[in-house]
């Protein structure tokens, strides 16, 4: 299958600091990428969608401000969280889809966060 | 997305074949059935998906019923390593998707 590749696959960081997440599309192009979060023994979250060349769109009761989605190119997705929190630790996913709205969607990695 | 319902666990012997069954009875015209499996601290996996006829790739069979409000994922020869949670989504936007709670599958020796 197609390759999603997120980096950092961890990072720590001190509360109020502010993390970068990046999410590549490694063999395709895609044009929309999704955000998720995932706390431990629960299930995947939906955060925002995210539109190459456009603003991303985010679900009911994501802070737009706090986490930033940036989708410059075809093949890269960024997730910054701003003055973060130790409740904002938690596991977050990435995924693409390759091609029409019902083909398939491939995930990366995930990127576990700590903020201590 | 529609909503589905998924048993919580299930165990299966290695080498046997692996049923996980998946309720979707609101599912609409034009949505399809993807599979997922996340193995524990990973990204979920992409399995399988289709639309109404029954679908077979490398990894598993999807069966889904001719009124489209339940389906089916084989895992044909399940080993250790399918031991994972498996996610039933039924959605028009791949990607774009709800997760619930899916299926704990345990594959034991």
């Amino acid at each position: 299958g197609a390759v999603v590749s997120q980096h950092p696959s961890w990072v720590i960081c001190k509360s109020g600091t502010s993390v970068k997440i990046e999410c590549r599309s490694l063999d395709f192009q895609a044009t929309t990428m999704f955000w998720y979060r995932q706390f431990p023994k629960q299930s995947l979250m939906l955060m925002a969608t995210s539109n190459e060349g456009s603003k991303a769109t985010y679900e009911q009761g994501v802070e737009k401000d706090k986490f930033l989605i940036n989708h410059a190119s075809l093949t890269l997705s960024t997730l910054t969280v701003t003055s973060a929190h130790p409740e904002d630790s938690s596991f977050y996913i990435c995924s693409a889809r390759r091609g029409q709205k019902n083909t398939e969607a491939f995930f990366g990695q995930g990127t576990r966060l700590t903020v201590v | 997305d529609a909503k589905t319902t998924q048993p919580p666990s299930m165990d299966c012997a290695e080498g046997r074949a692996a049923n996980l069954p998946c309720n979707h009875s609101t599912i609409s015209g034009n949505e399809y059935v993807y599979w997922y499996r996340q193995i524990h601290s990973q990204g979920p996996q992409y399995i399988i998906h289709g639309l109404k006829n029954n679908e077979t790739n490398e990894m598993a069979s999807l069966i889904i019923t001719e009124d489209r409000k339940s389906s089916t994922l084989i895992l044909p020869h399940a080993t250790l390593r399918d031991t994972a949670v498996y996610y039933c989504i039924v959605s028009v936007n791949a990607g774009k998707s709800t997760f619930g709670d899916g299926t704990t599958l345990t594959v034991k020796p």
